[in-house]
């Protein structure tokens, strides 16, 4: 069974603070995506990574891809209190490009 | 619309009942997921449609879940003889549907189900 497991599960920080958030898995994923989930609405996509060793950039958040493909991070520079929210990670499963294993999610919340 | 819409968006009901979940998924989406989202639970897979059929219903919990799809557009999602282990949010999410690769999937607002 694939599972992915993120940390920390809470976070609380103040505005202006840097954090990471961890997936990871002992399974390989054909690919990797970040949703972020507000109070009330389903989850949003943010970025999906499929290649070892990418990073990709959007504005103050950085992901990563594992080399492996089994695990992946999300950095968030400056967090402010609109970044509030779950961030949740899902992997893609080899060969069923229609099937995502979620992770528990992180809950972040930014105070001002 | 414009993006995916559900209904209703609370249903409070008796255990024992038989409850109906809606899906309206983005307009042209061939793939449609349900997924239910419980508290320290996370996100739960139930069911995919490519258009009318139902290639991947390995996540529906038991018998008493149920779900179709008709022409290719919304899906509802039946559970009958509710019981409070159901008590959960029911997310819907549709995605084009012609990639072979990992597609964004979109996701409506849900419907919060209480069963007491």
């Amino acid at each position: 069974t694939q599972l992915l497991e993120q940390s920390p599960q809470f976070l609380s920080i103040q505005e202006g603070e840097n954090l990471t958030v961890y997936c990871n898995s002992s399974s390989v994923f054909s690919s990797l995506q970040w949703y972020r989930q507000e109070p009330g609405e389903g989850p949003v996509l943010l970025v999906t990574v499929v290649t070892g060793g990418e990073v990709k950039k959007l504005k103050r958040l950085t992901f990563q891809f594992g080399d492996a493909r089994k695990d992946s991070s999300l950095h968030i520079t400056a967090a402010q209190p609109g970044d509030t929210g779950l961030y949740l990670c899902a992997g893609g499963v080899t060969g069923n490009n229609r099937k995502l294993i979620w992770g528990l999610g992180t809950s972040l919340a930014v105070n001002p | 619309g414009a993006g995916v819409s559900q209904s209703p968006s609370n249903k409070v009901t008796e255990k024992g009942k038989d409850v109906e979940l809606r899906c309206d998924p983005i307009s042209g989406h061939t793939a449609l997921y349900w997924y239910r989202q419980s508290l320290g639970q996370g996100l739960e897979f139930l069911i995919y449609f490519q258009g009318n059929s139902a290639p991947d219903k390995s996540g529906l919990p038991s018998d008493r879940f149920s779900a179709e799809r008709t022409g290719g557009s919304v899906s509802t999602l039946t559970i009958q003889r509710t019981q409070q282990e159901d008590s959960a949010v029911y997310l819907c999410a549709s995605s084009l549907g012609v990639g072979g690769y990992q597609e964004t999937q979109y996701f409506g607002p849900g419907t919060r189900l209480l069963v007491l």
